[in-house]
């Protein structure tokens, strides 16, 4: 079974910082790896995609790179700003229906 | 509609209470699955549908679960004599088709406590 795995589980960085999260996964067999924003009592929005065979993505502020092969993912954040404080998920997709996720982790950015 | 939308927000359930829990999925996506989310961990999935057919059921902990999507659209999870375990957060996801390369679009949830 695929399993999920987020480092650090908690995050507290000023205002401004650049940032890196971490996700591996131990079964390189996926068809995409997705980067999900969770706030509290909400459910998930999907900041980034990237397919089995691309490197990375780009979103604003936001970078996401996969190295398929080493069955990890980072999640780079420029110039943090409060806004961004959340649980970040990645989740990795194994077929046409079943996805798995981390846990999560958990960005305090402070003013 | 604009987004997915769960129904309610929040339920308390008396132990040994039937519950149901609504989904509606963006109109026109094809694909829809539910989750649980227990607190401070990533969701797991409980089943997926494709139109009304429900496709993979893998998940559900148990025979008190049991989930539809009579019309291929909303989708009703439905817990049976609701235990102290069920308390979690069940989360609904559609994607517009069932290609590998969609995105998931989440609901915000129903919160499910059981005293």
């Amino acid at each position: 079974k695929q399993e999920v795995t987020q480092i650090p589980a908690a995050l507290s960085v000023p205002e401004g910082e650049n940032l890196v999260l971490n996700c591996s996964f131990t079964d390189s067999a996926i068809y995409n790896l997705q980067w999900f924003r969770q706030d509290p009592g909400k459910g998930l929005t999907s900041l980034l995609l990237i397919q089995s065979s691309q490197r990375e993505q780009t979103s604003g502020r936001l970078n996401a790179s996969l190295d398929k092969s080493s069955g990890r993912s980072t999640l780079y954040i420029a110039a943090s700003q409060p806004g961004d404080s959340a649980t970040y998920l990645c989740a990795v997709r194994v077929n046409f229906n079943k996805f798995y996720f981390g846990s999560g982790t958990k960005l305090n950015v402070k003013p | 509609g604009a987004g997915v939308s769960q129904s309610p927000r929040y339920k308390v359930a008396k132990r040994g209470q039937d519950v149901a829990l609504r989904c509606d999925p963006i109109s026109g996506h094809v694909s829809l699955f539910w989750y649980q989310q227990a607190l401070g961990q990533g969701p797991e999935f409980l089943t997926y549908f494709q139109n009304e057919a429900q496709l993979d059921k893998s998940g559900l902990p148990s025979d008190r679960f049991f989930a539809e999507r009579p019309e291929g659209s909303v989708s009703t999870l439905k817990i049976q004599r609701t235990q102290q375990e069920d308390s979690a957060v069940y989360l609904c996801a559609s994607s517009l088709s069932d290609s590998t390369n969609e995105k998931l679009f989440f609901g915000s949830g129903t919160q499910l406590s059981v005293l």
